[in-house]
């Protein structure tokens, strides 16, 4: 089965840093996703990392930590509209199926 | 190039009747997938195609559920006898290919989202 867990809301300040972390149990994996799905809107890519490590893009970075089933999407000098829902999502290695968290809704406030 | 087009956005049915929910894939996607999501909660797998075949439904109910990639037009999600509890978001992505390798992400549509009261 998959289970992926990740908090369900945060609140930040503008300008400041959120981390929003991701755990998986997962009966495989290969590669892990980042979306964010703003309200009524449709989730759109963020990150994609399948080796240990941190990806930057940006004000955006994802890190991997696959012994530990561990994931956090790191974001930073915050603006209002990064205020939205952020999806983890784990791929599995025998076909192309995305397994989502519930999401976490960051609020940004001024 | 326009994005995973999804039609319509919104759709209001009674209990009973049909919904058909329409998806066009990016130009040059040849998969698609169908998730739903469900008042707080997240996005659930139903069903991956590839054109006139399915790949892989095991997360579509086992009635009232069907879905369809023809050679020519959309990808359609039809619900048959649609309940209160078929209320949600449908959402439709889209990947260019659905090898399991590399950067082969899904693009998602706008979703469709349907009422049944």
């Amino acid at each position: 089965g998959q289970n992926i867990d990740q908090p369900t809301e945060m609140t930040a300040t503008e300008g400041a840093i959120v981390q929003i972390n991701c755990t998986y149990q997962t009966s495989g994996f290969n590669g892990l996703f980042w979306y964010q799905q703003h309200a009524g809107e449709a989730p759109t890519f963020l990150s994609y990392n399948v080796l240990d490590g941190l990806e930057e893009k940006g004000r955006f970075s994802s890190f991997l930590s696959r012994s530990k089933g561990y994931s956090y999407l790191l974001l930073k000098e915050l603006q209002m509209k990064d205020s939205a829902s952020y999806l983890c999502a784990v791929r599995d290695p025998n076909d192309y199926k995305l397994s989502f968290g519930a999401g976490t809704t960051v609020t940004v406030r001024a | 190039n326009a994005g995973v087009m999804q039609n319509p956005r919104h759709l209001v049915r009674r209990r009973g009747q049909e919904a058909r929910l329409r998806c066009s894939p990016m130009k040059g996607h040849s998969h698609v997938y169908w998730y739903r999501q469900l008042p707080e909660e997240g996005l659930k797998f139903m069903v991956y195609l590839q054109k006139e075949n399915i790949i892989d439904e095991s997360g579509m109910p086992k009635e009232r559920f069907s879905a369809e990639f023809p050679k020519e037009g959309p990808s359609i999600l039809r619900i048959q006898q649609v309940v209160r509890g078929d209320s949600a978001a449908y959402f439709c992505a889209s990947s260019p290919s659905g090898l399991a390798g590399g950067q082969e992400t899904q693009y998602f549509g706008p979703g469709t989202r349907l009422l049944v009261l």
